[in-house]
């Protein structure tokens, strides 16, 4: 059983650009969340999807955003970044709602 | 508002002593509570759930959480301490709203094993 993988692993970007994570599913599971990991913090949900469609956003802006694929494979992109985005992001997938499992994160840094 | 808190920001004990890392959340229903591990570097590892039933929960590793509803705890205990289970533990509630699913973390508690 394959569980949930992230990449890329590391990143570095500059103010302003534009950044996309992605995240493979654990086999057959159906949903995908989202979380930022900010240093020194608990993970924050950024949103959810569930068969392609986003199931539910927390407090970010839209600059963040998402898509699920057929094979519930997912992507998170943030556009116009911000140093406050520097944190590890964190993929979970699970059937239907829960448990979450998740991957390692991708690690964000903004300079 | 949902929240976790864990109270302990640093714990440090000593290898094989018992340990327990405190839990409160607040939730107007009944909770799915949940544990999870993070090592330096690496993602969450679910340590054990609870959903319902008997409220002592027994998980990976050795550990156990016991489900407290009259204090809204759900405290994690493992008897015998490992120097391999220093790292970062976080208590998450599951909250469920129109149909999203989203779990709330509390800041975690850091766990440093002496020898």
């Amino acid at each position: 059983e394959t569980g949930v993988t992230q990449s890329p692993t590391h990143l570095i970007k500059t103010r302003g650009q534009q950044v996309t994570l992605r995240c493979s599913s654990q086999s057959g599971h159906n949903t995908v969340s989202w979380y930022q990991q900010a240093l020194g913090q608990g993970p924050q949900f950024i949103f959810q999807y569930y068969r392609e469609e986003e199931n539910g956003r927390g407090n970010f802006p839209p600059r963040f955003s998402g898509l699920q694929f057929p094979n519930y494979s997912s992507e998170l992109n943030v556009n116009a970044l911000e140093l406050d985005d520097s944190a590890l992001y964190l993929c979970a997938s699970s059937l239907d709602a829960q448990p979450q499992h998740f991957g390692d994160g991708t690690r964000l840094s903004i300079l | 508002a949902q929240s976790v808190t864990q109270p302990d920001i640093h714990i440090t004990v000593s290898e094989g002593a018992s340990l327990e890392l405190r839990c409160n959340y607040s939730y107007g229903a009944t909770p799915y509570l949940f544990w999870y591990v993070q090592s330096p570097g690496q993602g969450l590892q679910l340590l054990l759930k609870y959903f319902s039933g008997d409220t002592l929960v027994q998980g990976i590793k050795g550990f156990e959480a016991e489900f407290k509803r009259s204090q809204s705890s759900f405290n994690l205990r493992k008897p015998s301490v490992h120097w391999s289970d220093a790292a970062e533990y976080f208590c998450a509630v599951g909250a469920g709203t129109s149909g999203t699913y989203k779990y709330i973390f509390g800041t975690g508690t850091r766990l440093k094993v002496l020898a």
